[in-house]
């Protein structure tokens, strides 16, 4: 089945120490997001690619970056972590070809992420 | 902001009843769409609706839209203790492929 994956499922590491959280799809699709969700919150945008092109939301801090290799993968590195960016990670797909407003987004099954 | 509002914040139902939730945005838009969110889990779509259209059903989901007033209801008949999760719904952004959530509503159905 065509899916989202993303690895590991939950992420343990130290304040300060570099970490990174992948997202692989199936879909073949051309815009791939992560969103950050904090405890009874609904995802904040982070940044999304529509093919290669990165597109940053005006509030994300420089500490979180990412990477798209290839059409499948996409990375997301937070360069520092500190106590505040404990969240869980959710990566998603969308189909940007068919043009006009955007319709479903396809969720992976998150990274929930632990800083000590 | 064209963030959607929702309420109630939380909801809690017997097993066999049903559940309403209701969502508010503020500017125009193309369509509006609900997800699912099981806990600890990514978000699942469930039901878009364009805004042509006034009510939208899916099986035990039925959905309207009122462009007049700007809002949305989700209605889950004969609810499962399944249905547990939070609610979310999610308007497209006007230019780019973004979408903007609401807060969300959590939905506890007692078995």
């Amino acid at each position: 089945d065509a899916m989202v994956i993303q690895n590991p499922r939950y992420q343990v590491t130290q304040f300060g120490k570099p970490v990174t959280l992948s997202c692989s799809q199936t879909l073949n699709h051309n815009v791939m997001y992560w969103y950050q969700q904090k405890s009874s919150q609904a995802p904040k945008l982070l940044f999304h690619y529509y093919d290669k092109d990165f597109n940053n939301e005006a509030d994300t801090p420089d500490n979180f970056q990412s990477r798209r290799p290839n059409t499948s993968f996409c990375f997301l590195d937070i360069r520092s972590p500190g106590l505040g960016d404990a969240a869980m990670y959710l990566c998603a797909t969308s189909d940007g070809t068919s043009g006009g407003a955007l319709e479903t987004q396809y969720f992976g099954p998150g990274t929930r992420l632990l800083v000590l | 902001s064209q963030q959607g509002e929702e309420d109630p914040q939380a909801l809690s139902i017997q097993e066999g009843e049903n559940a309403t939730m209701n969502c508010s945005y503020k500017t125009s838009i193309n369509n509006l769409q609900w997800y699912r969110q099981n806990s600890g889990r990514g978000l699942v779509h469930l039901i878009l609706i364009r805004s042509n259209e006034r009510e939208k059903h899916s099986g035990r989901l039925r959905v309207t839209l009122d462009t007049s007033k700007k809002s949305s209801s989700l209605l889950i008949t004969a609810s499962r203790a399944a249905d547990t999760a939070s609610y979310f719904c999610a308007t497209p952004m006007e230019y780019g492929n973004k979408l903007v959530f609401g807060a969300g509503t959590i939905l506890r159905v007692k078995s």
